[in-house]
């Protein structure tokens, strides 16, 4: 198993551009999850989805949006990147039951 | 809403000590999870022990140890015997909800001396 996966792994942007943050994992987990983490933060929760077709906001939604096609990839999009969006991207995974959860690698975004 | 509190920016420990994390929470929900997470300098999250609120018993992996008070909500993590490799940011985190959404403090950077 591969586990958690993210491309790219690093990304300039700049203000204006979109992007989509790919998210995948091959362990038919029903749940995903989306967080960024700031310079000398934890991390904070953008949107998650609950299994295919169902997504919700979670604290930091607003800028990105997300879909749930597929039981395997949650996709993060960026409509119009901002500098303050500049951060370390972290997609997560779980089986339910919420004993563990698995990250990706992460993406770093830089907004300029 | 959650809340997670970690007040100890940084710890220093000598190298085969003991040392203790400090987490408190805040939370209304009865069912949830606390998470110790632990993130290197490469940046990966590394997945480190889990105790659930209705688990009798304190959580133990290997050398890490989740001292839970829920009277108290505190969820502090012992980590025994410190190794050189241990030194790293670490989260604390509250799951709830049905995707187990993690609410995370701020962090603690732990430095293990020779």
């Amino acid at each position: 198993n591969a586990g958690v996966t993210q491309t790219p792994k690093f990304q300039v942007l700049k203000t204006g551009q979109s992007m989509t943050l790919q998210c995948a994992q091959d362990m038919n987990h029903e749940y995903m999850s989306w967080y960024r983490q700031d310079p000398g933060m934890g991390l904070r929760l953008i949107h998650y989805s609950v299994g295919a077709g169902i997504t919700d906001q979670g604290e930091v939604p607003n800028g990105y949006n997300v879909s749930r096609s597929t039981t395997e990839d949650f996709p993060l999009r960026l409509l119009s990147a901002a500098p303050s969006q500049t951060s370390v991207y972290f997609c997560a995974s779980n089986p339910g039951g919420g004993r563990t959860q698995y990250f990706g690698p992460g993406t770093r975004l830089l907004v300029l | 809403a959650q809340k997670i509190t970690q007040t100890q920016p940084g710890m220093f420990v000598q190298e085969k000590e003991a040392v203790t994390l400090d987490c408190t929470y805040d939370t209304s929900d009865q069912s949830y999870g606390l998470f110790w997470y632990k993130q290197p300098s490469s940046g990966e999250m590394i997945f480190l022990i889990y105790q659930g609120s209705y688990d009798e018993q304190n959580a133990t992996e290997g050398r890490y140890s989740l001292n839970f008070q829920k009277a108290r909500k505190s969820a502090n993590l012992v980590i025994s015997a410190s190794q050189l490799g241990d030194s790293a940011m670490y989260f604390c985190a509250m799951g709830s909800g049905s995707a187990r959404q993690l609410t995370f403090g701020s962090g603690t950077q732990l430095t293990v001396l020779p």
